[in-house]
């Protein structure tokens, strides 16, 4: 089993859509948890982090759920400009090793 | 403020060969990792330094090795290159466990 795994998709919504994408990891003793974006041929950008009360930044929200150890990113009122790719990310605790996730690709249409 | 730097942009380089990729942090940042991505998959963590010492290393033969100058800058050095060695390498600065990256190198090995 991978240690995060997430839909590699692609998703495909139109402007206005909400969209919802979960990513699971397999170490539950992990302590940091990330969203990033990615572009076509560009380096991640880190979208927002992930708190165990959860959090959100404008049309983006991130939750966790330690339980079931996954999380997730809710995008609202989908935007041309959302279209990326959108990477996982898990730090163990303790650790420095960061682990992505293989990324779940999201298209836009007008 | 510059951000992380990375150099070269793009290099061509042939199986049995050598290469050098240099990365200068973000200011204020003391620690730098380096990621291997290869098409359609997520950064896959290579090792990390801080304080000039090898911190913590992912899943790479010992042809993969580093260094950290004392003004945190980093080189990746990549030994007996072989095919699937062609990636985007990213590096990535932090001070704490939010990471910025650089735009990377993309290598080619023929």
């Amino acid at each position: 089993r991978k240690e995060v795994e997430q839909d590699p998709g692609p998703f495909n919504v139109p402007e206005g859509a909400t969209v919802a994408f979960n990513c699971t990891y397999s170490n539950s003793a992990s302590q940091s948890f990330f969203w990033y974006r990615q572009d076509c041929r560009k380096e991640p950008k880190l979208l927002m982090s992930v708190y165990s009360s959860g959090n959100e930044d404008g049309r983006f929200t991130a939750q966790l759920n330690r339980a079931s150890q996954y999380i997730s990113l809710l995008i609202r009122d989908s935007k041309l400009s959302d279209s990326a790719t959108y990477l996982c990310v898990v730090i163990p605790f303790g650790g420095f090793k960061t682990i992505f996730g293989a990324g779940t690709r999201l298209f836009v249409k007008a | 403020d510059a951000g992380v730097t990375q150099s070269p942009t793009h290099l061509i380089k042939t199986r049995g060969q050598q290469v050098t990729l240099r990365c200068s942090p973000k200011s204020g940042h003391d620690t730098v990792s380096w990621y291997q991505q290869a098409l359609g998959q997520g950064p896959q963590f290579i090792f990390q330094y801080y304080e000039e010492e090898e911190r913590q290393r992912g899943n790479f033969p010992d042809r993969f090795s580093g260094h950290q100058f004392p003004n945190y800058s980093s080189e990746l050095n990549v030994n007996a290159l072989l095919l699937g060695d062609s990636a985007l390498y990213l590096c990535a600065s932090s001070n704490y466990n939010e990471q910025f990256f650089g735009p990377g190198t993309r290598l080619t090995v023929l």
